[in-house]
């Protein structure tokens, strides 16, 4: 079984700063997927940004990028010039190749970015 | 757009009285999934549909069940609500893709109250 990890189930961050949020994970699997999903308050859940494991650049999407280190099994979130509309509930989430599609998704990290 | 709608967004019911909950999408997906999820927590995974075929998670309690008419609606049926379901009901789609996975689209969720 797959277990994912969020160390920091809080942080906060000032406007414009930059701020990474920490995801390790387990897993006996050799292809895979990792996500990192926010949930605003009172907000569905969306995508920010996947990666999958057989490649070695790390993701980005505009602000967001990933630190991806499949040996240490770490998949870590940087978000940077943090605006307030990012303050969110971030959840990191494994999927494997197989299994249907489903996610495990760690504990959350609360994120409020400060003006 | 293309989305996952879920109705109603706040239900309010009496400890007892059976409830339903509403899922549709229009992303074409195969696989739809309900997650309960407590306040701050990680969303629970409580089953999933796979095109028609019902995949239940070994730790969902009887009490829930779910149906799927066709391949946009799925419903989220809870026989006798307890105190204890009181929570954010989450419904996503995913699908596959060649070689792979899709990531979970999410609704904006039904929120229960359990009076």
């Amino acid at each position: 079984a797959q277990t994912v990890t969020q160390s920091q189930p809080e942080m906060s961050v000032q406007e414009a700063e930059t701020v990474t949020l920490s995801c390790t994970y387990d897993t006996s699997e050799n292809n895979y997927y990792l996500f990192w999903y926010k949930q605003p308050p009172s907000r569905q859940m969306i995508l920010v940004i996947r990666q999958e494991a057989y490649k070695q650049q790390n993701a980005t999407e505009n602000r967001f990028s990933v630190n991806f280190q499949k040996a240490a099994k770490s998949f870590s979130l940087k978000i940077s010039d943090s605006q307030l509309g990012d303050t969110a509930m971030y959840f990191c989430a494994f999927m494997t190749y197989t299994n249907a599609g489903k996610s495990t998704f760690g504990d959350g990290t609360t994120l409020t970015v400060k003006p | 757009d293309a989305m996952v709608i879920q109705n109603p967004r706040y239900q309010v019911t009496q400890f007892g009285k059976p409830v339903t909950l509403s899922c549709s999408q229009t992303l074409n997906h195969n696989v739809m999934y309900w997650y309960q999820q407590k306040s701050s927590q990680a969303p629970k995974l409580l089953f999933h549909y796979y095109d028609k075929d019902f995949n239940n998670e070994a730790d969902t309690p009887d009490n829930f069940q779910s149906r799927r008419p066709n391949t946009s609606f799925c419903f989220l049926d809870i026989r006798s609500p307890g105190l204890g379901d009181a929570a954010m009901y989450l419904c996503a789609t995913s699908s596959a893709l060649a070689g792979g996975w899709n990531e979970q689209f999410f609704g904006p969720g039904t929120r229960l109250t359990v009076l």
